[in-house]
């Protein structure tokens, strides 16, 4: 059973503009979400996280909203580079509980 | 600078042997995870450990056994590889303020 789906494998844009990538989870005890990005031949790095308390957050080009009612999240990259070509895997877990479920992840790539 | 190693990059093995992958962290993190990334199905747990001696199942063990004798150190250990466990395995690590930092993952091949 996933818990946590990234339902496009792939996504193509062009450097400059938003990358917008998806994730939905089935389990409403999730409150603690995150995106990790991964380069290959390395392992995930953490890029930015939400608490279900918030239903934004940001960091430099990277927003990551919330929306509980749909039990979906997504990751805005803007202005896309580059550099961001890379696996995005988002991640859930609920409160008290160290363990991560994670996505299938999506590729990104940005055309120059 | 915080890290998580892993003792191979890439690993070749035959069909029935007994494999042994090692993770060491230097943050004195508490957490310590066994995941393993196939195309599709993206991290699956294997095992975890939230203390030294302690374990804990995760979503596809079976195959799989581990040891933490040491705080710093998470051992995956596969009992008699068989070519359905070719793929990449990350470790990582965490405490209760901190995500997940990775290791740069082993690329095991069974053949």
């Amino acid at each position: 059973d996933q818990q946590v789906k990234q339902n496009s494998p792939s996504l193509s844009v062009q450097e400059g503009r938003i990358s917008i990538l998806n994730c939905d989870y089935t389990n409403s005890m999730f409150d603690y979400f995150l995106w990790y990005k991964k380069y290959p031949a390395e392992g995930p790095t953490f890029l930015i996280s939400i608490s279900s308390i918030k239903d934004k957050n940001e960091d430099g080009r990277f927003t990551v909203f919330l929306n509980k009612s749909a039990k979906h999240l997504s990751l805005h990259i803007v202005p896309s580079q580059p550099g961001d070509s890379a696996v995005y895997f988002c991640a859930a877990s609920r409160q008290g509980a160290q363990k991560l479920v994670f996505g299938q992840g999506t590729r990104l790539t940005i055309n120059p | 600078d915080v890290k998580v190693t892993q003792s191979s990059r890439y690993l070749v093995k035959r069909t029935g042997e007994k494999v042994f992958l090692e993770c060491v962290q230097d943050m004195d993190h508490e957490n310590m995870f066994w995941y393993r990334q196939d195309p599709g199905l993206g991290l699956r747990l294997i095992y975890f450990s939230y203390d030294v001696k302690m374990k804990e199942k995760g979503d596809i063990p079976e195959g799989y056994s581990v040891s933490r004798e040491k705080k710093e150190r998470f051992s995956l250990i596969l009992e008699s590889a068989s070519t359905n466990q070719t793929s990449m395995y990350l470790c990582a690590s965490s405490s209760l303020q901190n995500p997940y930092f990775f290791g740069p993952g082993t690329r095991l091949t069974v053949t």
